[in-house]
């Protein structure tokens, strides 16, 4: 079965610094892979996909993520926080009957950033 | 453009009441999801539509049913509302499968 695993509920990185947000997923097939942001009390915005092709993908708010099959991860990085990024980030494959039309979520990892 | 909206943005119900969560897209999308969210859960799929006129059970559809009559919108129903259904609600969209899905801005419905 499709799963998305993001190991870390809680991290706290100070404004600055490097983050990276781990996100392994299961799928048996090359997956769609997504990552989102939730700032509080509202929706889920689309920070970067990958679909095919360059495994180093870029996003918005200058966020990255790297798509390593052998290890079955795509984790999220930014080389420098700022306070603004402070949020919920969930990690999703795309998954479905014949098509990428139903999402799988992880559990979220909730960012805080010290000033 | 407004994109996805949700209607209405809390609700309170008692055990048993029914309700019907509204879910509209001006995009001209195809697929429409219905998700719940909950701590420590991550976002789970209760039904989707691929189109006009179609439905189908997700990840959680037990005590819920749905309706897209219209492209635009997505009507998420409670017939007999339970307190496990205290939850966020959200509305998703996108143009063709495997595409990004747009967001609405959620539900909160608590059920005492």
């Amino acid at each position: 079965a499709q799963s998305v695993t993001q190991p870390d509920i809680h991290i706290t990185v100070s404004e600055g610094a490097s983050l990276e947000l781990r996100c392994n997923y299961s799928y048996g097939a090359t997956p769609y892979l997504f990552w989102y942001v939730q700032s509080p009390g509202q929706g889920l915005q689309l920070l970067l996909k990958y679909f095919s092709g360059d495994t180093l993908v870029q996003g918005i708010k200058g966020f990255e993520a790297e798509f390593k099959r052998r290890h079955s991860s795509f984790n999220l990085r930014k080389p420098s926080v700022h306070w603004s990024d402070a949020a919920e980030y969930f990690c999703a494959v795309g998954a479905g009957l014949g098509g990428y039309n139903k999402l799988i979520f992880g559990a979220g990892t909730r960012l805080a950033v010290h000033p | 453009n407004a994109g996805v909206t949700q209607t209405p943005k809390f609700r309170v119900l008692k055990t048993g009441q029914s309700m019907t969560l509204l879910c509209a897209q001006d995009m001209n999308h195809e697929y429409m999801y219905w998700y719940r969210q909950d701590p420590g859960m991550g976002l789970r799929l209760i039904h989707y539509s691929v189109g006009e006129g179609t439905t189908a059970k997700g990840e959680v559809p037990d005590g819920y049913n749905v309706s897209r009559l219209k492209k635009q919108n997505f009507l998420l129903g409670l017939e007999s509302a339970a307190p496990s259904q205290t939850s966020v609600y959200f509305c998703a969209s996108s143009y063709h499968r495997g595409g990004e899905q747009y967001f609405g801005p959620g539900t909160r419905l608590t059920v005492t």
